[in-house]
């Protein structure tokens, strides 16, 4: 079945430092692939997403890149700040699965000033 | 506009009584999606309505969860018999289609069973 395995955290940065979140999947067939964000307190918002290989997905300074060869989609930024801090779970929607979304276990990052 | 609302946003049962959750979707959101959010298992899918196909019930744990949409707009997640292993954050999320389309999610409801 689908799965979708991303690092253990938690990561804990300072402010201005780069950020990379790695993730990969495995599907059975061309998933759409997703970051959802849980600020302490809130609910899940989508960050951002790709629908089809090479594509690259962008959010507040935010950026994944869609790699069929890797079957990755790791999440990266060049710079974080505090306000940043938060749960980031990888998914991917399977077409062969009603597109509900399968996720990963999350990633807890703290940034510190 | 409204965004996908959830109820209760806590509650806390005895073990062995039933419990219903209740979500609400985003108006004109024909999908709607329940996920259950605990510390062991992660984020999992349950159940999955699309218009008014019959739902996709392959993600629920045990025959004690059961969900219904009437009116293809509000839904009800149903526990019965609860056990302490039921306790966890149920997220309830919609979306306008199924390809490809965001899927928004609720606050969840926190149910702790005693």
């Amino acid at each position: 079945g689908d799965s979708v395995t991303q690092m253990e955290g938690p990561v804990t940065l300072s402010e201005e430092a780069c950020l990379t979140i790695n993730c990969t999947y495995t599907a059975t067939g061309y998933p759409s692939l997703f970051w959802y964000v849980q600020y302490p307190g809130e609910g899940l918002q989508l960050l951002l997403k790709a629908t089809k290989a090479d594509d690259k997905g962008s959010n507040k300074g935010f950026e994944a890149t869609y790699r069929k060869e890797t079957t990755s989609f790791h999440l990266e930024k060049g710079s974080v700040q505090v306000s940043d801090s938060a749960v980031y779970f990888c998914a991917l929607s399977d077409p062969g699965s009603a597109r509900q979304l399968t996720f990963g276990s999350g990633t807890q990052l703290t940034v510190l000033p | 506009g409204a965004g996908v609302s959830q109820s209760p946003s806590n509650k806390v049962t005895e073990k062995g009584k039933d419990v219903e959750l209740r979500c609400d979707p985003i108006s004109g959101h024909t999908a709607l999606y329940w996920y259950r959010q605990s510390l062991g298992q992660g984020l999992e899918f349950l159940i999955y309505f699309q218009g008014n196909s019959a739902p996709d019930k392959s993600g629920l744990p045990s025959d004690r969860f059961s969900a219904e949409r009437t009116g293809g707009s509000v839904s009800t997640l149903t526990i019965q018999r609860t056990q302490q292993e039921d306790s966890a954050v149920y997220l309830c999320a919609s979306s306008f289609g199924t390809s490809g389309y965001e899927q928004y999610f609720g606050p969840g409801t926190r149910l702790t069973v005693t």
